[in-house]
């Protein structure tokens, strides 16, 4: 059971370029989520999807974009790269959204190097 | 606004305890989690507290007082596999985790 992968592992990047990061879970989780991890800052949400074929806004969504056109992928899409968006980007999921006490479980990460 | 507190770094020797506090103010509360976060890799479930008292798992355990807006994590009988930083996330009124910048714990021999 691999529970969540992530691709790529690392990624550098020119800026302007667009890239999507991958997400997969087979542990048929309702909730996936996209965070950002910055040295000196907690996990940042970035956006989420409380279930398949919806999603939303977490605190910085601005220049990333998702979809979750099936339960188990939760591509996140930098339409324009900038080097702020250099970063350690994290997905995860949990059984529900707005399940208190659901923990998320995390995928490996993708470090991502915008120049 | 939101906001998670809990100290940079601490240092502590092989075989000790170690409390790592943790103090919150958000827009609701749903809960209080404590996450394991090993250098270069993901965050990892350690407790969830939503009520008042202490949860205990083994080596570990966690407090919470939420009239204080205040939680511990306490590592007891410290081994060198210890050494990872800690983090703190409330969930809040919209049951989504707001996070702390996470407590580094260097272990000693």
């Amino acid at each position: 059971i691999a529970g969540i992968t992530q691709a790529p592992t690392s990624q550098i990047l020119a800026a302007g370029r667009r890239m999507t990061l991958r997400c997969t879970q087979d542990m048929r989780h309702n909730a996936m989520y996209w965070y950002r991890q910055d040295l000196g800052l907690g996990l940042r949400l970035i956006h989420y999807s409380n279930t398949a074929g919806t999603t939303g806004k977490g605190e910085v969504p601005d220049g990333y974009s998702v979809s979750r056109a099936n339960t188990d992928d939760f591509p996140l899409t930098l339409a324009s790269a900038v080097p702020s968006q250099t970063s350690v980007y994290f997905c995860a999921s949990s059984d529900s959204a707005g399940g208190a006490g659901d923990e998320q479980f995390f995928g490996p990460g993708t470090r991502l190097t915008v120049l | 606004g939101q906001n998670i507190d809990q100290p940079t770094e601490m240092t502590a020797t092989e075989g000790a305890i170690v409390q790592i506090n943790c103090t919150y103010q958000t827009s609701g509360f749903n809960g209080l989690f404590w996450y394991q976060q090993h250098a270069g890799e993901a965050p990892t479930f350690l407790s969830y507290n939503v009520l008042d008292g202490l949860e205990e798992k083994g080596r570990f355990s966690s407090f919470l007082s939420r009239s204080k807006g205040y939680s511990y994590l306490l590592l007891k009988e410290l081994q060198m596999k210890d050494s990872a930083s800690y983090l703190c996330a409330v969930m809040d009124s919209n049951y989504q985790l707001i996070w702390g910048a996470g407590t580094k714990l260097i272990i000693k021999p």
